[in-house]
């Protein structure tokens, strides 16, 4: 059974700081991981993915670090900014399942001024 | 850009009433999806469809219907809503092969059933 785990339901940073939100998976082959950002009243919206090819992927102030060793991702945001204030969900792909995404229960980032 | 676009921002139904909730998408995308959203639960998957008049069930697919008679528009159907069919319904779609699999999201229907 596969699984997507974001073990931190919240998060409180200070602004300018680094945000990390962390994500752990149980299935040992994947495609890709996206993490999406969801502000209340809308749908997510896509942020950044990696590929089980590479262990870090970076996007502006957004870098997603995989370790394949530990089944584990982590989506650093540097310098975080008030805006970041949002839901946080990590997703597993499945390219042999018609491209559905495996999600995680989200991870709520707070950040404060 | 990519559009979906879902018929309601908000609804309220009463137990027992059939409720039908619209999505529609304009990049012709072969995927779409239905989601719902709870607190503490993440996205779970309702139904999907990979093509027209297809489709298939997700993980929680009791108590709804779907239907995909064109390509770009994917209906939900709650046969007879209950209290806890209560939630935030998200509508998705993505292109079939896409290589990251990017699923894009309308901006959901609040559903309250009392």
């Amino acid at each position: 059974d596969q699984q997507v785990k974001q073990n931190s339901p919240s998060l409180s940073v200070q602004e300018g700081r680094i945000s990390i939100l962390n994500c752990d998976y149980t299935n040992s082959m994947f495609d890709y991981f996206l993490w999406y950002k969801k502000y209340p009243a809308e749908g997510p919206t896509f942020l950044i993915s990696i590929s089980s090819i590479k262990d870090k992927n970076e996007d502006g102030r957004f870098t997603v670090f995989l370790n394949k060793s530990a089944k584990h991702l982590s989506l650093h945001i540097v310098p975080s900014q008030p805006g970041d204030s949002a839901v946080y969900f990590c997703a597993e792909l499945l390219m042999d399942s018609n491209y559905q995404l495996i999600w995680g229960a989200g991870t709520k980032l707070i950040i404060k001024p | 850009d990519v559009k979906v676009t879902q018929s309601s921002r908000y609804l309220v139904k009463r137990t027992g009433e059939k409720v039908f909730l619209e999505c529609v998408q304009d990049m012709d995308h072969e995927n779409m999806f239905w989601y719902r959203q709870d607190p503490g639960l993440g996205l779970r998957l309702i139904y999907f469809s990979y093509d027209v008049k297809m489709k298939e069930k997700g993980d929680i697919p009791e108590g709804y219907s779907v239907s995909r008679e064109k390509k770009e528009r994917f209906s939900l159907i709650l046969e007879s809503a209950s209290t806890n069919q209560t939630s935030m319904y998200l509508c998705a779609s993505s292109l079939y092969g896409g290589r990251r699999g990017e699923q894009y999201f309308g901006p959901g229907t609040r559903l309250t059933v009392t």
